[in-house]
């Protein structure tokens, strides 16, 4: 089956820098590539997705890259505010919607004054 | 759009008793939910992905008479704990998602076996 590792586990960063998660995974028929935030007893937020015929995609301050060939893909949030405090956890499946997702085990992000 | 709402948010109950959840896509028609398990500070582990009328698919580890999920119609999935005890308190969520959706997630049921 898929298998995701992500890293770092925490992250913390000044706010006004930039932070960037990465993520690879080991199924080379994963082609669906979305990212969560969740904050702290709340419901994982879809923030932003990309399929494999993509290499990257922006919205506003977020963006994701993918790398099929290396099988990973990385998370960038520039600007970082306050807000962005959160965990992070990307997934991977096989053209989304009813096929499963495999998460990663989540970055801590924290955004410092 | 997209909303999915989970239900109740909190429960607290004695150990040996049986609690239901409920998983609603409000705006669209989930054709497949699948319900997850959070311990804290870790991610969420996948128990079961159930098709609309179908029966649901478990994940390995995950026992089927104890976790029963019941998912009737395209908007509404269920997932009863049998005869709960205090090794089953965690974070269940639920998420739904549509032939041309991604997933997206109920707020979440905190459990609390006594």
């Amino acid at each position: 089956g898929e298998n995701v590792e992500q890293h770092p586990s925490t992250l913390s960063v000044q706010e006004g820098d930039s932070a960037v998660i990465k993520c690879t995974y080991s199924d080379s028929a994963s082609n669906y590539f979305p990212w969560y935030k969740q904050e702290l007893g709340k419901r994982p937020q879809l923030i932003i997705d990309i399929r494999s015929n993509v290499g990257e995609k922006k919205d506003q301050r977020i963006a994701v890259t993918l790398n099929k060939t290396a099988k990973h893909f990385s998370l960038h949030i520039t600007e970082t505010q306050p807000e962005d405090s959160a965990v992070y956890f990307c997934a991977a499946s096989q053209t989304g919607g009813g096929n499963k997702l495999t998460f990663g085990t989540g970055t801590q992000l924290k955004v410092e004054l | 759009g997209a909303v999915v709402s989970q239900h109740p948010s909190w429960v607290i109950c004695k150990s040996g008793t049986s609690v239901k959840i409920e998983c609603r896509s409000l705006d669209f028609q989930a054709t497949t939910m699948f319900w997850y398990r959070q311990f804290p500070k870790q991610s969420l582990m996948l128990m079961a992905t159930s098709n609309e009328g179908s029966k649901a698919t478990y994940e390995q580890g995950v026992e089927k008479d104890k976790f029963l999920i019941n998912h009737a119609s395209l908007t509404l999935s269920t997932l009863t704990v049998t005869s709960a005890h205090p090794e089953d308190s965690s974070f269940y969520i639920c998420s739904a998602a549509g032939r041309s959706q991604p997933q997206h997630f109920g707020d979440g049921t905190r459990l609390s076996i006594l």
